[in-house]
């Protein structure tokens, strides 16, 4: 069955970065998309971007831009997020969901920016 | 951005009762290629969302048919009924049609 895994939760420093991952298996990932998304705890969901992994390419919601880079590694079926120059408004639980349907979704990650 | 606009933000219901919750778009989410990419979503309290419904009145695999998508243009519909305890949660409307993609922000169903 499809299953998306993310990685543990995350306490970083404001500046600092992080990089996320979403661990997949249970469907061809090299030819699927992934999108990743932001929740705010009791808000709405915000997509961040997209990536396909068959040639890594892109899609960002301009708020996201400079913010936010997808990455693929097809060799282990992996998808990452990073996440730059983090602020306190940064800190959320983030999501990746696959395809463009967002069918299946990660148990979400919580992320947390503070000194 | 297309703006999603969900109502009620909340309502209660009686378990076996019927609900419906509506999402307007500020566009129209009729893509250039015929399809209308309206989905919904539950977001059970602690879960990650789920998806429910895809194109408007399309069932994602094992939903139940209590569960009901319909609309067109720029308003929706999800009807839920004979409403069971494992329904409470989080209704999210998402469109798919122009990026950046955008939801709603949230119908809050509660079990009376």
């Amino acid at each position: 069955q499809v299953k998306l895994q993310q990685s543990g939760a995350e306490l970083v420093k404001p500046g600092a970065s992080v990089k996320l991952s979403c661990k997949t298996s249970g469907y061809t990932f090299s030819t699927s998309y992934m999108s990743w998304f932001k929740q705010i705890p009791g808000q709405s969901i915000e997509w961040i971007g997209m990536i396909y992994a068959g040639d890594g390419g892109t899609g960002y919601n301009q708020k996201f831009k400079g913010k936010a880079t997808l990455t693929v590694d097809t060799s282990s079926s992996t998808a990452y997020m990073d996440l730059s120059s983090l602020t306190t408004e940064d800190s959320a639980v983030y999501f990746c969901a696959r395809g463009t349907g967002f069918d299946y979704w990660g148990q979400g990650v919580m992320v947390t920016v503070s000194s | 951005d297309v703006v999603m606009t969900q109502t009620p933000v909340s309502l209660s219901v009686s378990l076996g009762g019927q609900v419906s919750i509506s999402c307007r778009s500020s566009q129209s989410l009729v893509h250039n290629n015929g399809n209308t990419y309206l989905s919904w979503y539950l977001q059970k309290p602690g879960q990650s969302p789920q998806l429910l419904i895809y194109k408007v009145s399309n069932r994602f695999s094992g939903i139940s048919d209590r569960f009901s998508g319909s609309g067109s243009g720029t308003d929706f519909t999800l009807k839920i009924s004979r409403v069971e305890p494992d329904d409470l949660g989080v209704y999210y409307c998402g469109q798919g049609t122009q990026y950046p993609l955008t939801f709603g922000s949230g119908t809050k169903l509660e079990i009376k």
